[in-house]
């Protein structure tokens, strides 16, 4: 069974860069498909920050592609965010996940993916 | 970007109620959304996925429909437990991918 588990700093200082790590259990990070860092601000919604595919290809927000890289260490079996020049807006719990394939169980038809395994998020506090 | 519009934002229901959320896309997604269910202090959980289909282990008192941009996700008898914030989600442009902004149900 796959597991997630987010580690790193819960407080960064405002211009610095906020480095996160989401260590991965039960499933070799390089056997296939993508992981993902998703972010909630206190008292708001889920936010996509970007993902990173079994192939190396990283996708990000637009509204946070200048300041984001994602990546991953096979040797750790962990994927990383980091996001720079961080603000008081950047305050916000920060979660990994990786999806899982949808098939039509008669027609064998792809039906697409959708984050079906989480870690148990960690917050990030932007303050001096 | 694939914009995805949430309604209502909150809402207050009894339990037994027949509850119903919406969410529009900017844009047709071809039931390329999923449904997610999260509770304070936890990380969502999957509910629904391809707009209609039930994850494992999701009570079937949860139901979802919809096409082109439209999407309703209905709880037919809300229980205690149901009391919770509710996201959808697009993947019809993956790799890149937008939530609704939720919507907070609570006890009336």
């Amino acid at each position: 069974q796959v597991q997630l588990q987010e580690s790193g700093p819960g407080l960064v200082k405002p211009s610095e860069t906020l480095s996160l790590t989401c260590a991965v259990s039960g499933y070799s990070i390089s056997s296939g498909y993508y992981w993902g860092w998703i972010r909630q601000p206190p008292g708001k919604g889920l936010e996509w920050i970007g993902s990173i595919y079994h192939s190396g290809s990283t996708y990000y927000n637009p509204s946070l592609k200048s300041r984001v890289t994602i990546s991953v260490d096979t040797s750790k079996n962990q994927f990383s965010l980091k996001l720079s020049s961080v603000t008081a807006a950047d305050t916000a719990v920060y979660y990994c996940a990786t999806p899982s394939d949808y098939y039509d169980i008669l027609t064998g038809y792809y039906l697409g993916d959708a984050f079906d395994i989480w870690g148990q998020g960690t917050m990030v506090t932007v303050s001096s | 970007d694939i914009q995805m519009t949430q309604s209502p934002s909150s809402l207050s229901a009894s339990v037994g109620d027949r509850v119903t959320i919406t969410c529009r896309a900017s844009q047709g997604i071809s039931n390329s959304l999923a449904w997610y269910q999260q509770k304070p202090g936890k990380a969502p959980k999957l509910l629904l996925y391809a707009a209609s289909r039930l994850e494992s282990g999701v009570p079937s008192r949860f139901s979802g429909s919809g096409s082109g941009t439209d999407y309703t996700l209905t709880i037919s008898s809300l229980q205690p437990e149901d009391f919770a914030t509710y996201y959808c989600q697009q993947y019809y442009s993956t790799p890149l991918l937008t939530f609704g902004g939720g919507t907070k149900v609570e006890i009336k």
